[in-house]
C-alpha cells in the first residue's frame, strides 16, 4: 500500500514559537494532501485541503494565518503552526489520496501522526 | 455531505464476531461507504470500501443492504489488537467529499 509519512512525531514547543511539520507522499504522488486535528477521545477534524502548486483551501473556523499550508511538490505538504499557544496542542495527521486508472481510488493513506505539546 | 451515525462503543470478546452498524440516511448515489480503524496515536487505516451487496476483504466484511441507507462492518474472530476506534466515512471521493470523520465507534475487546 501507499506509505505516508510525517514528521515529527513529537515536538514540544513553547508559547509563541513556530513548529513545523512535514508530510511526505513516499512511494506516489500527492497532487492534493489534507491536514486533520484531533484533540483527545476526539474524531478527526479536517482543517484544510493542501493543493500542489496552489493555495490551500481551509475548512470554515481555521485560520489561515495560524496554520500556514503549503504543498510545494508533488510528494511534501508542510503545516506550520505560527505563534503556537497551548490551545493549540493536538495530535495533527495528514493523509493523502492516489489516483488509480480514471480517477481516486476512494482511499485515504494516512501519515503516522505528529503530537504537538505547547507548553 | 451524508452524515453518519454510529454507536459511540462496543464492548466484545476475543474469538467473537464483531459486528459495526453505520446509518447514512442521505446517502448519494455517487457516494461510497469506507471504514477505517485508528489505534490510539496514530494515523486511521483504511479496512474496506463498498458501494453495495457485500464486499469482503483479508480482514473484514462489509454489507450493505439495497436502500444504502446504513452499513455494518463485521470483524470475524476479534482479537485483543482489534481495539481501536473504527470511522465509517460516506461520500464521492472523486469530488473530495469523503474527508468528514463522524464520531467513531470505539471497540473493547476483552480476553
Amino acid at each position: 500500500g501507499a506509505v505516508v509519512s510525517q514528521h515529527p512525531s513529537r515536538v514540544i514547543c513553547k508559547s509563541g514559537t513556530s513548529v513545523k511539520i512535514e508530510c511526505r507522499s513516499l512511494d506516489f504522488q500527492a497532487t492534493t494532501m489534507f491536514w486533520y486535528r484531533q484533540f483527545p477521545k476526539q474524531s478527526l477534524m479536517l482543517m484544510a485541503t493542501s493543493n500542489e502548486g496552489s493555495k490551500a483551501t481551509y475548512e470554515q473556523g481555521v485560520e489561515k494565518d495560524k496554520f500556514l499550508i503549503n504543498h510545494a511538490s508533488l510528494t511534501l505538504s508542510t503545516l506550520t503552526v505560527t505563534s503556537a499557544h497551548p490551545e493549540d496542542s493536538s495530535f495533527y495527521i495528514c493523509s493523502a489520496s492516489r489516483l488509480a486508472g480514471g480517477g481516486f481510488t476512494g482511499e485515504l493513506f494516512f501519515g503516522e501522526g505528529s503530537r504537538l505539546t505547547v507548553l | 455531505l451524508a452524515k453518519t451515525t454510529q454507536p459511540i462503543s462496543m464492548d466484545s470478546y476475543e474469538g467473537q464476531e464483531v459486528n459495526i452498524t453505520c446509518s447514512h440516511n442521505n446517502i448519494a448515489t455517487n457516494d461510497y461507504i469506507t471504514w477505517y480503524q485508528q489505534f490510539p496515536s496514530q494515523g486511521p487505516r483504511f479496512i474496506i470500501q463498498g458501494y453495495k451487496t457485500k464486499v469482503t476483504n483479508e480482514v473484514a466484511s462489509l454489507f450493505i443492504p439495497a436502500d444504502r441507507k446504513s452499513s455494518t462492518l463485521s470483524l470475524p474472530r476479534v482479537s485483543l489488537s482489534d481495539t481501536a476506534v473504527y470511522y465509517c466515512l460516506v461520500g464521492d471521493m472523486d469530488a473530495g467529499n469523503m474527508l468528514t470523520f463522524g464520531g467513531g465507534t470505539r471497540l473493547m475487546v476483552k480476553p
